[in-house]
């Protein structure tokens, strides 16, 4: 059983759509971290968050954490080719593991 | 330019094979994993080492052993492989604690076990 569920697991959209990708866990997590993936690379970081309902902005992309830091979306506005890969969310605790749910593959349409 | 080496991107092996992984890293970080991907699985972590000659139990040690004799490298080995092992197997390392620190991870291994 995954401790972070993500939804979709697949997603395809067109060039200049907007995409919302979910983590959600019955868990609290001290913090939450979204990585992206590409095909032949190791997964690199794009943003972590640790506190309830924070929301952090990198360029077209807007992260969330819950209030209760038990769930996590990530919006991207107006998606381009570039950010075609497998997103991650990875959850943290006290300890030394963080909790990876199972991603969501995305593919962005030139 | 940091980085995180794995020795091996392709392997292929026969059931029954020892099988060992490297990883280096340049970093000079005290915490290093071993995670295994597998298609709608996620990560799940294998083995942990937050310094020299200290290791612990992920997930899903079953089947695999670490070493870390140096603080920049770290070994997963495979006693006796088998084909529920072929699996992509990414190491990872950060300073401090990975829960907010950001995991650097090396750009993967694909094993494949006959």
């Amino acid at each position: 059983t995954q401790l972070l569920e993500q939804s979709p697991q697949f997603l395809s959209i067109q060039e200049g759509e907007n995409l919302t990708v979910y983590c959600n866990s019955s868990s609290v997590f001290s913090s939450l971290q979204w990585y992206r993936q590409e095909p032949g690379e190791g997964p690199v970081l794009l943003v972590t968050v640790v506190t309830g309902g924070e929301v952090k902005k990198l360029k077209r992309l807007t992260f969330q954490f819950g209030d209760a830091r038990k769930d996590s979306s990530l919006h991207i506005t107006a998606a381009q080719p570039g950010d075609t890969g497998l997103y991650l969310c990875a959850g943290g605790t006290n300890d030394y593991k963080l909790s990876f749910g199972a991603g969501t593959t995305v593919t962005v349409r030139a | 330019d940091v980085k995180v080496t794995q020795s091996s991107r392709y392997l292929v092996k026969r059931t029954g094979e020892k099988v060992f992984l490297e990883c280096v890293q340049d970093m000079d970080h005290e915490n290093m994993f071993w995670y295994r991907q597998d298609p709608g699985l996620g990560l799940r972590l294998i083995y942990f080492s937050y310094d020299v000659k200290m290791k612990e139990k992920g997930d899903i040690p079953e089947g695999y052993s670490v070493s870390r004799e140096k603080k920049e490298r770290f070994s997963l080995i495979l006693e006796s492989a088998s084909t529920n092992q072929t699996s992509m197997y990414l190491c990872a390392s950060t300073t401090g604690g990975p829960s907010t620190g950001e995991l650097f991870f090396g750009e993967g291994s694909r094993l494949t076990v006959l």
